[in-house]
């Protein structure tokens, strides 16, 4: 199956600043991306979908100038979260789905702490 | 949109018992339905799934029943053991155009297996 790589794994910044998120697929060329935030004990929610090449599709209450979704590549998506406030405080986690199956992969999520 | 329910949030079983955790979506056009196991802190791990064309997959322990007339679908997990300990979440998604196809999940199950 597809191999998903995030960074970081942790980050911790100041409110007030921003942070960027890296998603990368390792051995496929994914055109699309889906990027899930999740709370604590909470289940995974779908922020948006982003596309390589033109604008991702943000769900319904997702703050589309906050979360700045750039899918410039087929191996990669990044996820900005700008200006940062402590209820940004989550853990946020990219997906892919290989074209050949419909299995979703995950990469190994990023657990954002805003002081 | 997709809504997913999940039914119930926590569940605690002896060991060796079974385990069932039931789901029901909204989106009748939704036709793949996976389940994901999630350790804390983990990224999410796909542990079987099912296609609206099957009414019922099993592998080793674990079994999956689907009802597309009731939009119901279910998980089941015979002879447990302590390392089933974890959050399982149901979800759909339309398989038919498979790499674009967003995953919604439902709201998660604790389970807890007490040895």
């Amino acid at each position: 199956g597809a191999v998903v790589s995030q960074h970081p794994s942790r980050v911790i910044c100041k409110s007030g600043t921003s942070v960027k998120i890296e998603c990368r697929s390792l051995d496929f060329q994914a055109t699309t991306m889906f990027w899930y935030r999740q709370f604590p004990k909470q289940s995974l929610m779908l922020m948006a979908t982003s596309n390589e090449g033109s604008k991702a599709t943000y769900e319904q209450g997702v703050e589309k100038d906050k979360f700045l979704i750039n899918h410039a590549s087929l191996t990669l998506s990044t996820l900005t979260v700008t200006s940062a406030h402590p209820e940004d405080s989550s853990f946020y986690i990219c997906s892919l789905r290989d074209r050949l199956n419909t299995e979703a992969f995950f990469g190994q999520g990023t657990r954002l702490t805003v002081v | 949109g997709e809504n997913v329910e999940q039914h119930p949030s926590t569940l605690s079983v002896q060991e060796g018992d079974s385990a069932v955790i039931k789901c029901t979506y909204s989106d009748s056009a939704s036709n793949y339905f996976p389940w994901y196991k999630q350790e804390l802190g983990k990224r999410p791990q796909l542990i079987i799934d099912i296609r609206s064309n099957v009414g019922e997959k099993k592998d080793q322990r674990i079994a999956v029943t689907l009802n597309k007339t009731a939009k119901h679908f279910s998980l089941h997990i015979t002879e447990t053991q302590p390392e089933d300990s974890a959050v399982y979440f149901c979800a759909a998604s339309k398989g038919r155009s498979a790499s674009y196809d967003k995953v919604i999940f439902g709201p998660g199950t604790s389970l807890s297996v007490i040895p």
